[in-house]
């Protein structure tokens, strides 16, 4: 099963809310990943969390604040947001994160699309 | 981690081969091909991966030439929920290997 889900599937928010996106997988992976992407472009890059640590923020303004519960369980909190933040914001996961050098396999959820007014 | 050129677009009938090429000239040694694909408004999705040798798996065919200058991937019988952008990723050991780096992708639309 490489199953990893996203909840909620469409989001809604005025720039005044605080809202939240959650990610769940259960394949034992202890790396987990958030990527934006804005319409018709790739994803991009956030934040990727390793053993339940934050190991790389890609320079993401604080409006964005990840947090990883447990190794299955990945959200990311949003506040104040801009129009300009209206995006598909996927999840993904793998095995350790590579930081044993190797190179691994990213499995991505549905993604939540948002939408800031 | 290596740059990747792929055609814009590319058009495939219904139960033909789709054959994806990707060129990544400047790929070194100990650094991987990746497939992936993203369907309309989905998430994107990992086909294959390779190093050196052809694969094979239930969903695609990857063919990397010998001097791993380029590759091709092989959809043996496309249909029409193959329509997607297809992504070609080069990743390598060490540095920023936590990340998968999409360029633009080649939209394959499978036509009945």
């Amino acid at each position: 099963d490489t199953e990893v889900t996203q909840t909620p599937k469409h989001l809604v928010m005025g720039m005044t809310n605080k809202k939240s996106l959650k990610c769940e997988q259960h394949m034992g992976h202890r790396a987990m990943y958030w990527y934006k992407q804005k319409a018709k472009k790739p994803p991009e890059l956030m934040f990727v969390y390793s053993y339940e640590k934050l190991s790389i923020n890609e320079s993401v303004p604080s409006r964005f604040s990840p947090e990883c519960p447990n190794s299955s369980l990945l959200n990311l909190h949003l506040h104040a947001l801009q129009p300009e933040d209206s995006a598909l914001y996927l999840c993904a996961s793998s095995q350790t994160g590579g930081g044993q050098g190797g190179v691994e396999t990213q499995y991505f959820g549905p993604g939540t699309r948002l939408l800031v007014l | 981690d290596a740059k990747t050129t792929q055609p814009t677009s590319m058009d495939c009938a219904e139960g033909r081969a789709a054959n994806l090429p990707c060129n990544h000239s400047t790929i070194s040694g100990n650094e991987y091909v990746y497939w992936y694909r993203q369907i309309h408004s989905q998430g994107p999705q990992y086909i294959i991966h390779g190093l050196k040798n052809n694969e094979t798996n239930e969903m695609a065919s990857l063919i990397i030439t010998e001097d791993r200058k380029s590759s091709t991937l092989i959809l043996p019988h496309a249909t029409l929920r193959d329509t997607a952008v297809y992504y070609c990723i080069v990743r390598g050991r060490g540095g920023s290997n936590y990340k998968l780096t999409f360029g633009k992708g080649t939209l394959l639309t499978v036509n009945p």
